[in-house]
């Protein structure tokens, strides 16, 4: 079964532009989660879609949106891009919400913003 | 509020020595608590989670965690550490007011051999 794959794995944006990633979840996976991973935060939650809902929000801007595709796939957008946007986001899928199973990862999508 | 701490940012252990990655949490409610790994360049690997039952318990490559309630403590350890532990180890807990897992900012493990 394949994993959770994420798109572009590498990407160089400039400030002031915008940046969508994408997430195909693991076959059968409902829910999709995003986090944003930096060296001095960890891991900070941005949001969780389940069957095309957005069922939960972190603490982060309006600049940073997501939906997600009645296929279960999801993308996130942020836009004008800034600086301190510079990070790994990940991707993660769950076979349902009731998490307390564990959450697959993809490898990342890591955003440099010049 | 819901949240986990990892008080080390690095560990360092020799090679066959027993490990331990310190993890202590605030909930409210029962906990739910996960440990992560992730090695270089990679998403997060799911280790092992503690939702009910005996105190220890036991997951992937050799790991285990013990729960202590009064502690607040999830602690990682494992009896004898490889160079191929080496990574950084995330503790997260689920928030059970909206089931958002919250992790910790990770600590990183150094086995030297």
């Amino acid at each position: 079964k394949a994993g959770v794959t994420q798109t572009p794995r590498y990407l160089i944006k400039t400030r002031g532009q915008q940046v969508t990633l994408s997430c195909s979840p693991i076959s059968g996976h409902r829910s999709v989660s995003w986090y944003q991973q930096t060296p001095g935060q960890g891991l900070q939650f941005l949001f969780e879609y389940f069957s095309e809902t957005q069922r939960n929000k972190g603490n982060f801007p309006g600049r940073f949106s997501g939906r997600q595709f009645s296929n279960s796939r999801s993308e996130m957008n942020v836009s004008t891009l800034e600086l301190g946007d510079s990070a790994l986001y990940l991707c993660a899928s769950s076979l349902d919400r009731t998490n307390t199973g564990e959450l697959f990862f993809g490898e990342g999508s890591r955003l440099t913003v010049l | 509020a819901q949240s986990v701490a990892q008080p080390e940012d690095q560990v360092n252990v020799a090679e066959g020595n027993p490990l331990t990655v310190k993890c202590t949490y605030s909930v409210s409610g029962n906990p739910y608590l996960f440990w992560y790994v992730q090695y270089p360049n990679r998403g997060l690997q799911f280790l092992l989670k503690y939702i009910t039952g005996d105190n220890l318990v036991k997951g992937s490559y050799g790991f285990e965690a013990e729960f202590n309630k009064s502690q607040t403590s999830f602690h990682l350890k494992k009896p004898s550490a490889l160079v191929s532990d080496s990574a950084l180890y995330f503790c997260a807990v689920r928030d059970v007011r909206d089931d958002k897992i919250i992790f910790g900012k990770g600590t990183r493990l150094h086995i030297l051999p």
